[in-house]
């Protein structure tokens, strides 16, 4: 019954290596994103994915490549990881993107060694 | 660029009083405004969704209110218990591509 899921829910790595987290969605949505939330809290989106079509980019390093399958899943590949990289990333879905409730994932917490 | 502000960081009160929340935002061309509460170490829950058209949003003991004008929304809470104790998001989202602006949030405690 999981509406948003996200793999691994932690991920500890050593800085350098390229990592991938994994984002599916069984609510039948058209609308995925993904935010980055910081050690102080706060969270900002990173990009967002409307049927399969990137329509959000925030000024992210171009190390971070989102991938989008299909529109229930919405991967995020992260290359040559830093220490700054660690964070929480949340994954998050909406109906049509722009009057919908978001849901959210459990988040993945990323610790970069 | 949308900036969206939460007033107060903190708050602790006694179990059964009312509160509000604060949310803030410099522009006014939204689609809506979301309020959120998230668990420690859990992902984010939605609470109450307002459309820009609307004034107001309420479920059970919540109701979220909307004035774009003023670029303001809040969040009461009636009848807070120990359960309510999280941090509350707010985001908005801007006509901008459909962007999501979140504040950073109102950590409220609510002691038995």
């Amino acid at each position: 019954d999981t509406a948003v899921s996200q793999t691994p829910k932690y991920l500890v790595t050593q800085m350098g290596n390229d990592k991938s987290i994994k984002c599916e969605q069984n609510l039948g949505h058209d609308t995925m994103y993904w935010y980055k939330q910081d050690s102080k809290k706060f969270l900002k989106i990173m990009f967002s994915y409307n049927n399969k079509e990137l329509i959000i980019n925030e000024t992210v390093p171009n190390r971070f490549s989102p991938k989008s399958p299909d529109k229930a899943h919405l991967n995020l590949h992260i290359n040559s990881l830093e220490l700054g990289d660690s964070a929480v990333y949340f994954c998050a879905s909406s109906l049509q993107g722009r009057t919908d409730t978001q849901y959210f994932g459990p988040g993945t917490r990323l610790t970069v060694l | 660029k949308q900036e969206v502000t939460q007033i107060p960081a903190a708050l602790s009160v006694p179990e059964g009083e009312n509160l509000v929340l604060n949310c803030s935002f410099t522009d006014s061309a939204i689609y809506n405004l979301q309020w959120f509460r998230q668990d420690p170490g859990k992902g984010l829950t939605s609470l109450l969704l307002i459309q820009s058209s609307q004034r107001e949003q309420t479920s059970g003991r919540l109701n979220a209110s909307l004035d774009k004008s003023s670029g303001r929304s809040t969040l009461y809470i009636a009848a807070s218990q120990p359960g309510d104790s999280a941090t509350y998001l707010c985001a908005v989202q801007g006509t901008n591509a459909g962007k999501s602006t979140f504040g950073d949030g109102t950590t409220l405690t609510v002691k038995p």
